[in-house]
């Protein structure tokens, strides 16, 4: 299977804990998205990364949210001191970055849990 | 800045019968809209785009929209719904190519 893949698909974790997901995009695709969903609401961007460099970050993104993809495929999103409000779907994308014309390919999410 | 309106937050139709589901845009550039669908435990599926070329864009599995500039609208039909086209549809608005933005999504449920 080469579409997008995320690790772990489900992570129940306690309040105050870190947590790390990791998504590896299609390979030719140099732009990747980070994304969280609750449940009955749409997707809300996080953060997008071009390659290596990250090129926008949402004022959702708390100080506690980091985001890296440092050679410019996989990507890793970090929570640090969860919250229980942390809990959704993180959802990761990629593109091949055309303007304008670009298809996000989503992976099936990792479901956080924080009790 | 750019934000997406989905009117409906629930439309309930019979198998067979006409879809429609309402998004209207805000955007202050020319933007690129897509449908995208959410099956139960499933990732989200692109259904359609528009960027800037026919303004009735068609997708898979029947689903059409068509891009209304002075209305700011892009709702998505099918003429006849099937049980299988049950789920959450998402619309999306991207002015650069860069930022995708989702609507709050409307849930579509087929009736036998």
């Amino acid at each position: 299977d080469t579409g997008v893949s995320q690790d772990p698909r489900h992570k129940i974790t306690k309040r105050g804990q870190n947590v790390t997901f990791r998504c590896d995009p299609i390979s030719e695709h140099n732009r990747l998205y980070w994304y969280r969903q609750t449940l009955g609401q749409g997707p809300e961007f996080l953060t997008y990364f071009q390659n290596e460099a990250q090129l926008e970050k949402s004022r959702l993104l708390s100080d506690r949210f980091s985001a890296e993809r440092p050679k410019g495929s996989f990507s890793t999103l970090e929570i640090q001191r969860t919250e229980q409000g942390d809990s959704a779907m993180y959802l990761c994308a990629s593109t091949p970055g055309r303007v304008n014309t670009g298809e996000l390919f989503f992976g099936e999410g990792s479901r956080l849990t924080v009790l | 800045a750019q934000s997406v309106t989905q009117l409906d937050s629930h439309v309930s139709v019979s198998e067979g019968t006409p879809v429609l589901l309402r998004c209207n845009y805000s955007s202050s550039y020319s933007p690129s809209l897509f449908w995208y669908v959410q099956h139960p435990n499933k990732g989200l599926q692109l259904l359609l785009k528009y960027t800037s070329a026919a303004t009735l864009v068609k997708g898979i599995n029947g689903f059409e929209a068509e891009f209304k500039k002075s209305e700011t609208s892009f709702h998505l039909t099918k003429p006849s719904a099937h049980m299988s086209d049950a789920a959450e549809y998402f619309c999306v608005v991207t002015p650069y190519g860069q930022n995708f933005v989702f609507g709050p999504g409307t849930r579509l449920s087929v009736l036998p």
